[in-house]
This record gives C-alpha cells, structure tokens and sequence, in this order.
C-alpha cells in the first residue's frame, strides 16, 4: 500500500518552462489537494479536489493548472515558471462526504522545485 | 493578525521532557489537525480534533472551542520526535477550507 506518491522529488527549472508533477494516491481517497510550502510559512492550498472530474482553486492557483480524470491521480502543471514558484510542493489525499467527517491526510513526500 | 497562530516557534529541550505546543485561531472551525513534519520533509496526519481531547502513545491534543486554542503535549521527549508540529483548522464556514500555521519547530536533545 504505497499511500500518495508523488514524482519528481527534485527539480530545476528555468523561468519560462513548464512542468507536471504527479501524484497518485492508492487509497481510494475521494479528496485530493496540492499545497505549496515556503520557508517558515504554512502550507498554502493552490488548488484541491473532491472527485473524478471535480476541481477548484485554493489561496493561491495563479501559474497553475489541475486535472483529475481519475480518482487516483491528480497532476498539477505549471505553465511559464516564474521565480516565485520556488517552494516545496505537497499533495494530500483524505475521505470525506456527506455528514462524514475529514479524517486525517495523508501526504506525500513533497517536491523541492527551483526556478531559476 | 494570521488566522492560525503557534507558539512557541522554536523550541529546544532535553529528553525526557513534557513539551506543550500552541495553537490559536481566529476563525470558526470545525475541526483542527495537529500534523508533524520529519526533518526529511515527509508530513504525518497526528490528530483531528472537533472536541475535547485526543491521545495517542506519548501523544496528548486537547482543543477548547470557546476559547478558540489547542495544545499538543509530548510526554517523556525523545530525539526521535524532532520535528516540526503544524496546526491546520477547517473553517466551519467552508467544508473544504483548511489553513495552516507556520508550524512549531521541536529538537529534542539526548
């Protein structure tokens, strides 16, 4: 049971390209979220969905772009990388529904993005 | 003035220690999590509370609403709990609406 796995662990880009990170969660997990952590800041929610087809922007979703076509991946793309988007990228998956509380997260080891 | 607030931002203690963290929020919630992050940067789901109070192993997470604070106690500290403890709340107003605070770095010296 790999829980949320997301790739790359790592990565350089320089302004102006683009990329996608993957995660994949194996839970069956109907809430998926990408958060986004800078140096002794909380974690700030860039986009999150609540099933298969379902998307909606976060606190801060300006330079990013999600698909959720399935219930176990939810790719976030970065178009034109800018400077700013220097941060350590998170993606969570949890259960809830109706009268059903949120439980916990589970998260995935993080991406560490540099643009430059 | 941030909606979810920690103290203290860092802290230093030795084994064996009881430790207690802070967190203190502003908004209406409707349930908050208590989440620690390992020097690696892997983040673990510790507690959700709604109510009252929460244990699990050395861990302690007691909430008051009224007064809009939780805490975290650690009991008989240990190295191996090193770590940064983030308080996240759900914003009663919006189900889907979680925000973070800025986390409570812990080292626990032998």
């Amino acid at each position: 049971n790999a829980g949320v796995t997301q790739t790359p662990k790592f990565r350089i880009l320089k302004i102006g390209q683009s990329m996608t990170l993957q995660c994949t969660q194996d839970m069956n997990h109907n809430y998926m979220y990408w958060y986004r952590q800078d140096p002794g800041m909380g974690l700030k929610l860039i986009y999150y969905s609540v099933g298969a087809g379902i998307t909606d922007k976060g606190e801060v979703p300006n330079g990013y772009n999600v698909s959720r076509s399935t219930t176990e991946d939810f790719p976030l793309r970065l178009e034109l990388a800018a400077p700013s988007q220097t941060s350590v990228y998170f993606c969570a998956s949890s259960y809830a529904g109706q009268g059903i509380p949120n439980y916990g997260y589970t998260f995935g080891s993080g991406t560490r993005l540099t643009v430059v | 003035k941030n909606e979810v607030e920690q103290s203290p931002q860092n802290l230093t203690a030795q084994e064996g220690e009881f430790i207690t963290i802070n967190c203190s929020y502003s908004v209406g919630i409707s349930a908050l999590h208590w989440l620690q992050q390992h020097p690696g940067g892997g983040i673990v789901s510790l507690f959700m509370l709604s109510s009252g109070k929460k244990k699990h192993g050395r861990l302690i997470a007691t909430i008051n609403i009224q007064e809009k604070h939780s805490s975290l106690h650690i009991t008989a500290s240990h190295p191996r709990d090193s770590a940064v403890y983030i308080c996240a709340v759900r914003w009663k107003t919006s189900y889907d609406k979680v925000i973070f605070g800025p986390g409570t770095s812990l080292s626990v010296i032998p």
